[in-house]
C-alpha cells in the first residue's frame, strides 16, 4: 500500500487545456513537494507547500495543501507540450525521510 | 545543471558480475541519498547518509553496499543481482539538519541500470 497515492496515473491531452493531478493520503505530513522529472533525467523541485491550505503559483501552475496537510493537488492551466513529464509528489512524515507518489506521468500534444 | 552527477549512466551487467555506481555533489551539501525508481514502483529510499554517517538503511539486500568516503562522493556497489534490480538509480544531496520537513533534495540524472 502506498503512503501517498497519485490520481491519475497517466493523463494525455491537448495543448490548452486544464488539468488537476491529486495526490491523496491518510497520513499527515509536515510539508509536500511537487517534482517534474523529464526522460532520462532526475526528478527537479518544482515547490514544497508547508502550511495547511496554503497556494502557491509557478506561471501556470497552481499547488496547493489540503487543510489537514494529507493532500496536495497540482493545476495545470493551458497546458503546453513542455509540461509533457512524470509529476511527482513526495511528502516529508515521521523520521524527516521523503516518501514519493508513483507519479503522474502527463503527455500534451501539439 | 543540478550539481549533482552520476556516473555511469547506463549499465548492464550480469549477475555474477561486480560494479559501482558513482555520484558526485558540488553544491556544498551534507546528505547525500541513494534511490531506486522502477517501472512498477514510486521511487524508493535505499540508503542516506548525513555528514559521513550512514543514517538510513531502508531494508536493502546486501547485494547493495554503498559507500561515502567524504560528503562529496557517494558510490553504490553492485554484486551479484538479480533481474528484478535492474531500474534507474538516483543519487540525490540535500541541506540536513534545517527545519524539518523543509530539505530540498537535488537529483542526478540517473543510472539506468539493466541485469542480465
Amino acid at each position: 500500500t502506498q503512503l501517498l497515492e497519485q490520481s491519475p496515473q497517466f493523463l494525455s491531452i491537448q495543448e490548452g487545456e486544464n488539468l488537476t493531478v491529486y495526490c491523496n493520503s491518510s497520513s499527515v505530513f509536515s510539508s509536500l513537494q511537487w517534482y517534474r522529472q523529464e526522460p532520462g533525467e532526475g526528478p527537479v523541485l518544482l515547490v514544497t507547500v508547508v502550511t495547511g491550505g496554503e497556494v502557491k503559483k509557478l506561471k501556470r501552475l497552481t499547488f496547493q495543501f489540503g487543510d489537514a496537510r494529507k493532500d496536495s493537488s497540482l493545476h495545470i492551466t493551458a497546458a503546453q507540450p513542455g509540461d509533457t513529464g512524470l509529476y511527482l509528489c513526495a511528502g516529508y512524515a515521521a523520521g524527516n525521510m521523503l516518501t514519493f507518489g508513483g507519479g503522474t506521468r502527463l503527455m500534451v500534444k501539439p | 545543471e543540478t550539481g549533482v552527477t552520476q556516473t555511469p549512466r547506463h549499465l548492464v551487467m550480469g549477475m555474477t558480475n561486480k560494479k559501482s555506481l558513482k555520484c558526485e555533489q558540488h553544491l556544498g551539501h551534507n546528505a547525500m541519498y541513494w534511490y531506486k525508481q522502477s517501472a512498477k514502483k514510486p521511487l524508493e529510499l535505499m540508503f542516506v547518509y548525513n555528514f559521513k554517517e550512514q543514517t538510513e538503511n531502508n531494508s536493502v539486500p546486501s547485494r547493495f553496499s554503498p559507500e561515502c568516503p567524504n560528503s562529496s562522493h557517494l558510490f553504490l556497489h553492485l554484486h551479484t543481482l538479480q533481474p528484478e534490480d535492474s531500474a534507474l538509480y538516483l543519487c540525490a544531496s540535500g541541506l540536513a539538519g534545517g527545519r524539518v520537513g523543509e530539505e530540498t533534495q537535488y537529483f542526478g540524472p540517473g543510472t539506468r541500470l539493466l541485469v542480465l
